[in-house]
């Protein structure tokens, strides 16, 4: 079974500072695709990024970028100038390929202050 | 573009009770999953729809089924209810024809509180 491990439990950074959270998973599969959601107080579950397996080349979304390491089976979020609408809880998440359902890990609470 | 959208928003019922919890998803997606989040468990697959399919089941009792319309959308159905069915109900959905790890779309869920 996969699991997914994230250790830091909550985070608070100021406003325009780099943050990373970190991402562990457990799989014996070769194919399958990571995700990263965010999900605001308002708990709408918004994809943040998403990585296959496969692709050596990190993700990257604006402001938002990946750090995959495939052999340490580590997946870990940078999100670069932080900004007050980034404070949310971060979820990890994996896709094994064919099963169609995520496995999520059990999020980290990050606050942005002013 | 509608995204997915999910009634009601906030469900009370009490133990023993059924309940029926809706969700449309985005135009264009065929793949609706359900998950549920409850607190201290985190997030758990419940099902996965494709075609009018049950496709995968999660790790729950019988008494949680569901349900995919020709029009793609899908209920989930909670039948006699327990105190630790309380918990956010999320539905996404997704392209199943587009290729592998096509990722899942979220609602804003429903809030099931049991009394």
């Amino acid at each position: 079974a996969q699991t997914v491990t994230q250790s830091q439990p909550e985070m608070s950074v100021q406003e325009a500072e780099t943050v990373t959270l970190s991402c562990t998973y457990d799989t014996s599969e070769s194919n399958y695709y990571l995700f990263w959601y965010k999900q605001p107080p308002s708990r709408q579950m918004i994809l943040v990024i998403r990585q296959e397996a496969y692709k050596q080349q990190n993700a990257t979304e604006n402001r938002f970028s990946v750090n995959f390491q495939k052999a340490a089976k580590s997946f870990s979020l940078k999100i670069s100038d932080s900004q007050l609408g980034d404070t949310a809880m971060y979820f990890c998440a994996f896709l094994l390929e064919g099963a169609q359902k995520l496995v999520f890990g059990q999020g980290t609470r990050l606050t942005i202050n002013p | 573009e509608a995204g997915v959208t999910q009634s009601p928003t906030h469900l009370i019922k009490t133990r023993g009770q059924q309940a029926t919890l809706r969700c449309s998803p985005i135009s264009g997606h065929t793949s609706v999953y359900w998950y549920q989040q409850a607190l201290g468990l985190g997030l758990q697959f419940l099902l996965w729809y494709d075609e009018g399919e049950e496709r995968n089941r999660g790790n729950f009792p019988p008494r949680f089924s569901g349900r995919q319309f020709p029009n793609y959308s899908s209920e989930l159905n909670v039948n006699a209810l327990e105190l630790e069915d309380s918990a956010l109900y999320l539905c996404a959905s997704s392209f199943r024809d587009r290729g592998p790890g096509q990722p899942q779309h979220f609602g804003d869920g429903t809030r099931l509180s049991i009394l």
